[in-house]
């Protein structure tokens, strides 16, 4: 089935653990993005990407990474995991510029360091 | 910076009544607005969307009109049903990479 899915979702590590959440998208959408969710702070960006070798920071890039090998997967990576790295975050995909309404939200993958 | 400022919730409401959820924007030119919507344990899709001042934009009964004059793009549903029950978000799109600032979110509780 065509869609966008995240793995794992549901993770629990350790403070200062390296951990990589994955996105992949089959719909071979230009634009990928990676979200954080928190209570009191709704959704904020953290990664965004236009191609493949293409990424940007969002609002809070602070303490992960991320990479674009291929235009299907998009994965990100906490260096070394911190506890207010604790979240449910949202991978999602767009074709093009200029269309922002086109945003297809993955599941989320809740995270819990402790 | 480019903000969206929603109520907060949780929004509590009984079968068959009248929803408005207010959001407000910071402007910079006329950007498309959006409300998505989040039920419970799965990720947003897109409610609804108004790409220019006074556009309507409707979905499932819900809808939300552009109004530059005062900044807002508020949420409304006539009679909402316990399906309605999730969070809403209002969002803004950002100029150059197709980028979305969203609000915080309101939880909608409806019910029967």
């Amino acid at each position: 089935d065509a869609g966008i899915t995240q793995s794992p979702r549901y993770k629990i590590t350790e403070t200062g653990r390296q951990v990589t959440l994955m996105c992949h998208q089959t719909w071979s959408h230009s634009y990928m993005f990676w979200y954080r969710q928190d209570l009191g702070h709704g959704l904020r960006l953290i990664y965004y990407s236009a191609a493949a070798d293409i990424t940007d920071k969002g609002e809070v890039p602070d303490g992960y990474v991320v990479s674009r090998s291929k235009t299907e997967n998009f994965p990100l990576t906490l260096e070394s995991a911190t506890r207010s790295q604790t979240s449910v975050y949202f991978c999602a995909s767009t074709p093009t510029s200029g269309r922002a309404w086109e945003q297809y939200f993955g599941p989320g993958t809740r995270l819990t360091v402790t | 910076g480019d903000s969206v400022t929603q109520m907060e919730g949780p929004v509590t409401l009984s079968e068959e009544a009248f929803l408005t959820i207010n959001c407000t924007y910071t402007a910079t030119g006329y950007p498309s607005l959006f409300w998505y919507v989040q039920y419970p344990g799965e990720g947003l899709q897109l409610l609804l969307k108004a790409t220019k001042a006074d556009d309507k934009g409707s979905n499932k009964g819900f809808e939300a009109t552009y109004r530059k004059e005062t900044t807002s793009f508020h949420l409304e549903k006539g009679s909402v049903q316990v399906s309605d029950s999730a969070v809403y978000f209002c969002a803004r799109e950002n100029s150059g990479y197709s980028t979305l600032t969203f609000g915080k979110g309101t939880m909608l509780l409806v019910s029967p």
